[in-house]
């Protein structure tokens, strides 16, 4: 089955905290994993990725834990700036290669 | 990098009338390529795979004859939205695998709004 992301969740984080967003997949069988960032009008923008034979990868400023048991992603911004200020959603690769786009959270950062 | 390029960006339609939207690899050859719809505060949502000289592959509740698919190419797909209406208006992203480990890009988007 395809995720559904309706109606997006809020996170609002102070500027310089951590921000960590959540996300449940669909398919125990998808074997990789990609947070994307969304600004308003613009397509998604790659931000890390993850293949299931790991449960935690690192980037700048991004960290990115999988657990495959319940089915959960999360994403770990550390010193948030203004400019994380976006929509984030987590895609699963299903099959060969279709994307499938979960639940997108709203990430505000307070001044 | 493997770069998809969206036309139009936006378009306002009235009706009935029929919309294209095109994407084009610009720097490598895209076999396959998704379709994907997006609404207002919600996620993007998979319409349907395209792939180069074959038909194309719809999910389940999108209506082909409405949204026709075209990939004659290895860097065309094209997304033609057949007598638009107004609970068509929203945003059309495409998306095509790169061949290189696992990456996608995406196109720009369309934001299509149906008058």
């Amino acid at each position: 089955g395809e995720s559904v992301g309706l109606h997006l969740p809020t996170l609002s984080v102070q500027e310089g905290d951590n921000s960590i967003i959540n996300c449940a997949y669909s398919n125990s069988a998808s074997d990789y994993f990609i947070w994307y960032k969304q600004e308003s009008g613009k397509g998604p923008q790659f931000i890390i990725d993850i293949r299931s034979n790991m449960d935690k990868r690192q980037g700048q400023r991004v960290t990115v834990l999988l657990n495959k048991t319940v089915k959960h992603l999360s994403l770990q911004i550390a010193a948030t700036q203004p400019g994380d200020s976006a929509v984030y959603f987590c895609a699963e690769k299903q099959g060969a290669q279709k994307l499938v786009f979960g639940q997108g959270t709203r990430l505000t950062i307070n001044p | 990098g493997a770069v998809v390029s969206q036309h139009p960006s936006w378009v306002i339609c009235k009706s009935g009338t029929s919309v294209k939207i095109e994407c084009r690899s610009l720097d490598f050859q895209a076999t396959t390529m998704f379709w994907y719809r997006q609404f207002p505060k919600q996620s993007l949502m998979l319409m349907a795979t395209s792939n180069e000289g074959s038909k194309a592959t719809y999910e389940q509740g999108v209506e082909k004859d409405k949204f026709l698919i075209n990939h004659a190419s290895l860097t065309l797909s094209t997304l033609t939205v057949t007598s638009a209406h107004p609970e068509d208006s929203s945003f059309y992203i495409c998306s095509a695998p790169t061949g290189i480990s696992y990456g996608y890009t995406f196109g720009s988007g369309t934001r299509l709004t149906v008058v």
